[in-house]
């Protein structure tokens, strides 16, 4: 059965401070990987990882991708308040001519100031 | 990516009734993905909906619980049917290119409460 599994499950951190997010998986059909914010209904998308070892940039948030150990990490740079929300990894898969999102349980994430 | 319009944004309902959920997108796409979040958990697909063919649905969710409508490219609704207090979450429609570069986008969420 396919799976996404996150962690930590929940962080606590102090503005300032550098994060990781993990992110494993077991997917079969692997087509990419997405990392998304949701603060509060609707996720919004971060970064689109196909490729192992390459890695999306956008202002104090990174990722990469592992291929080969099945896994990415989110980093994130001199945290804010407003980077607490909870961070959703997803994994598309392609099978039998559909395409499918793998959701893992989420990583809450929350910044002191 | 496309904007999506998602209402309503929240309700809260009586168990045994029924609530439908409607979805516009600004722009007309193949695939319209619906999905669940109970309270703390991740998001779970619920079922695809093509337009012109019967919604596919996921292990554990059957079309009389969740009946779905795509009358067309640019339109979905979900229905929850006969609702309990564990259908109270948060239902999100989603639309996407497969394989986009931009991930999918997803409505603004609809946080219902089954009393």
């Amino acid at each position: 059965e396919d799976k996404v599994v996150q962690s930590p499950l929940s962080l606590v951190v102090h503005e300032g401070d550098t994060v990781t997010l993990n992110c494993s998986y077991e997917v079969t059909n692997f087509r990419s990987l997405l990392w998304y914010k949701q603060e509060k209904k609707a996720p919004t998308f971060l970064f689109m990882l196909t490729s192992s070892g390459i890695e999306k940039k956008s202002g104090r948030l990174s990722s990469i991708l592992d291929k080969k150990e099945l896994f990415s990490i989110l980093n994130i740079t001199a945290t804010q308040t407003g980077d607490s929300a909870v961070y959703l990894c997803a994994v598309e898969s392609f099978a039998s001519g559909t395409y499918k999102y793998i959701f893992g349980t989420g990583t809450r994430l929350k910044v002191l100031a | 990516s496309a904007v999506i319009s998602q209402k309503p944004s929240r309700d809260i309902c009586q168990r045994g009734t029924s609530l439908t959920i409607q979805c516009q997108v600004d722009s007309q796409v193949t695939m319209m993905f619906w999905y669940r979040q109970q309270p703390g958990q991740s998001l779970t697909l619920i079922a695809t909906a093509n337009q012109g063919s019967e919604a596919t649905y996921e292990s554990g969710f059957v079309i009389d619980k969740f009946p779905i409508s795509r009358p067309n490219l640019t339109f979905s609704t979900l229905t929850v049917s006969n609702m309990s207090p564990e259908d109270s979450s948060i239902y999100l429609c989603s639309v996407g290119p497969p394989g986009g570069g931009y991930g999918y986008t997803f409505g603004s969420g609809t946080r219902l409460t089954v009393v």
